[in-house]
Formats: structure tokens, sequence, C-alpha cells
């Protein structure tokens, strides 16, 4: 079965450091977003990308960065980390042009920044 | 800005009883408005969705209801059961992009 997942699950990390949350997918979707969830904000874009080598901000993009060098993989990089950037972080994806916007959620990644 | 607004943060609903949810929208280029649904330490998952062409859509216990004058939408869980117990966040989508509201944690209590 297609499936969306994310790695590491959990990470703690100190501030000041550079950390990677990993995001892949078999959808062969070629959509694929970044969101952080925090208590009273709901779901926010960080990073979206429509197809390979296509990265575009989102609504909290200052200090995260993406790229995409294939269709299956979109990493989120934080530059140097900060206590304001714990959170929950989603990947999702879904299928470019499709009768439906729906997006499929990867389980999360949790990370706290000392 | 706020582009989605959710209301209310939290609610309590008797089992058998009917849970209402609801969203408000300020940009009239959204296109599609689904409902994710969300159980503790997993991600969100689509639970309904509508486009502003129709006013309702109803799948099983869950309804949205849509007035695109008003620019509002909502959801209706008929029956509610502890097993809907979950965060429930209403989104806005434009140029396959969504917005989502802030949430709406619901508990059914028996």
């Amino acid at each position: 079965d297609a499936e969306i997942t994310q790695s590491p699950r959990h990470k703690i990390t100190e501030t000041g450091r550079q950390v990677t949350l990993a995001c892949h997918q078999t959808w062969n979707h070629n959509n694929m977003f970044w969101y952080r969830q925090d208590l009273g904000h709901g779901l926010r874009l960080i990073h979206y990308s429509y197809g390979v080598h296509d990265t575009n901000k989102g609504e909290v993009s200052d200090g995260y960065s993406v790229s995409r060098s294939n269709t299956e993989d979109l990493p989120l990089t934080l530059e140097s980390a900060a206590s304001s950037q714990t959170s929950v972080y989603f990947c999702a994806s879904s299928a470019a042009g499709g009768a439906t916007d729906t997006q499929y959620f990867g389980p999360g990644t949790r990370l706290t920044v000392l | 800005q706020q582009q989605v607004k959710q209301s209310p943060q939290s609610l309590i609903v008797q089992k058998g009883g009917i849970s209402i949810i609801n969203c408000a929208y300020e940009n009239t280029a959204f296109d599609y408005f689904p409902w994710y649904q969300q159980f503790p330490g997993k991600g969100p998952a689509l639970l309904i969705a509508i486009r502003p062409d129709v006013s309702e859509k109803k799948e099983g216990r869950f309804t949205i209801s849509f007035n695109k004058s008003a620019k509002q939408f909502s959801l209706h869980i008929m029956d509610s059961q502890p097993g809907d117990s979950a965060t429930y966040f209403c989104a806005a989508s434009m140029s396959e992009k969504l917005t989502f509201g802030t949430g709406t944690r619901l508990t059914i209590i028996p």
C-alpha cells in the first residue's frame, strides 16, 4: 500500500544546531507539503513543492528550507534551530491536478529545541 | 491574517447527540473545502469535503453544510459516538494549497 513516512518521529536538539526532518512518500504524488502544528494555531504551511526541483515558501518559512531532488522525498531543514521551532511537524502529499485536492499526511515528527 | 476561522475551540457532546463545528473564510478564490480528523499522536486524515457549487454533502453520519454567500461552512456529526472524539480541522484550498482553521477538540461523553 502507498504511504507517507516521516523520520525521526521524535527529535531533541539544541539551539543553533542544524536539523533535517525526512519525508518519503510512495504515492508518486507531485505535490508535497510541510506544516507545523502548534496549539491555538492549527496547521501552518512552511514550504511546498509542485514537483522535482520546484520549491515555494509558505506562511511560516523563515528559518526553514527544503529541496526536491526526486518525486518521493522532501526533506525539511532547520538551518539554526531556535526554541520557537519546537513543534510537531507534518509532511503531506497530493496528486497534482486531481479531481480533489486531498492531502495525505504522515504521522508527524515531534521536535524539541532546548 | 487568519483566512479561515473555526469555532468552537472545544466541544463536549453527549453520545447520540449532534456535534456542530463552524468555519468562516475570507478569500472567495478558495475552491475546495475539506474537513480533516486527527486522533492523538496521528496525522490528520480527510473526513469529508465539498466544492462551493453545492450547498450540502452527506457521507454517513457526517454532513457539510456550505453557505457561499455568507462564506461559511459547517460540519455536522449526527448520532455522535465516543469514537468520534478527536480534533477536527476545517480547511480551504486554493492552487492545491490548504489553509487550515485552528481546530476543534471534540469530546463525546457517554
